[in-house]
């Protein structure tokens, strides 16, 4: 299994400001993903990360908002800009080792932000 | 959408079997039923997945009805530990989509 590394683990931040959410994996993996999980909630797909392309977003999800950035097989950023209250969230990182159904995503650790 | 149905909550007692159930009737031929727990404030953790045929592993045993409708999830000897929301789902994509899943609690 891969393991993922993800910083900040948590992050108290103001409103209107912006936080970089860091994934970093101990190997090459083809497909690296970012999901929300709201306080109470289950979690939910914000986007794929490309490699060397722009991310794919999930329906209301933006890049404004959510810009990603993929510049290796080991390394992906997500930016949450411009913050308020309502993006307090768990933001989590996934990969998977290749593109088919039988292979297992595996997940970080989460990066818990507070904004206040 | 998620393609599955699960209880929203189910009881177990320590040292007993968990049974976790997951309607999944709409599967389509070339769909991995896949499992995940989710122990609080931790990130999401693989458990196993499966086709067609029943599948082991150190975790856990994965039962899947012949018409693949439905499985069942078994913790052999479920502990404190175990206690956690557990995830069916059913993989559309390279991506994993979340239902709301089963809370899990194992009582002393």
């Amino acid at each position: 299994s891969a393991v993922i590394s993800q910083k900040p683990s948590r992050d108290i931040c103001q409103r209107g400001t912006s936080l970089t959410i860091q994934c970093q994996v101990d190997s090459q993996v083809t497909m690296m993903f970012w999901y929300r999980q709201q306080p109470g909630q289950s979690l939910t797909l914000i986007a794929t990360a490309n490699q060397g392309s722009e991310a794919t977003y999930e329906s209301g999800f933006v890049i404004d908002k959510f810009p990603i950035s993929r510049p290796n097989l080991t390394f992906s950023t997500l930016t949450v800009s411009n913050m308020s209250p309502e993006d307090s969230s768990i933001y989590l990182c996934s990969v998977a080792a290749g593109w088919g159904m039988n292979t297992e995503a595996f997940f970080g650790q989460g990066t818990r932000l507070t904004v206040v | 959408d998620a393609k599955t149905t699960q209880p929203p909550s189910m009881d177990c007692a320590e040292g007993r079997a968990a049974n976790l159930p997951c309607n999944h009737s709409t599967i389509s031929g070339n769909e991995y039923v896949y499992w995940y727990r989710q122990i609080h404030s931790q990130g999401p953790q693989y458990i196993i997945h499966g086709l067609k045929n029943n599948e082991t592993n150190e975790m856990a045993s994965l039962i899947i009805t012949e018409d693949r409708k439905s499985s069942t999830l078994i913790l052999p000897h479920a502990t404190l530990r175990d206690t956690a929301v557990y995830y069916c789902i059913v993989r559309v994509a390279p991506d994993m989509r979340f239902g709301a899943g089963t809370r899990l609690t194992v009582k002393p």
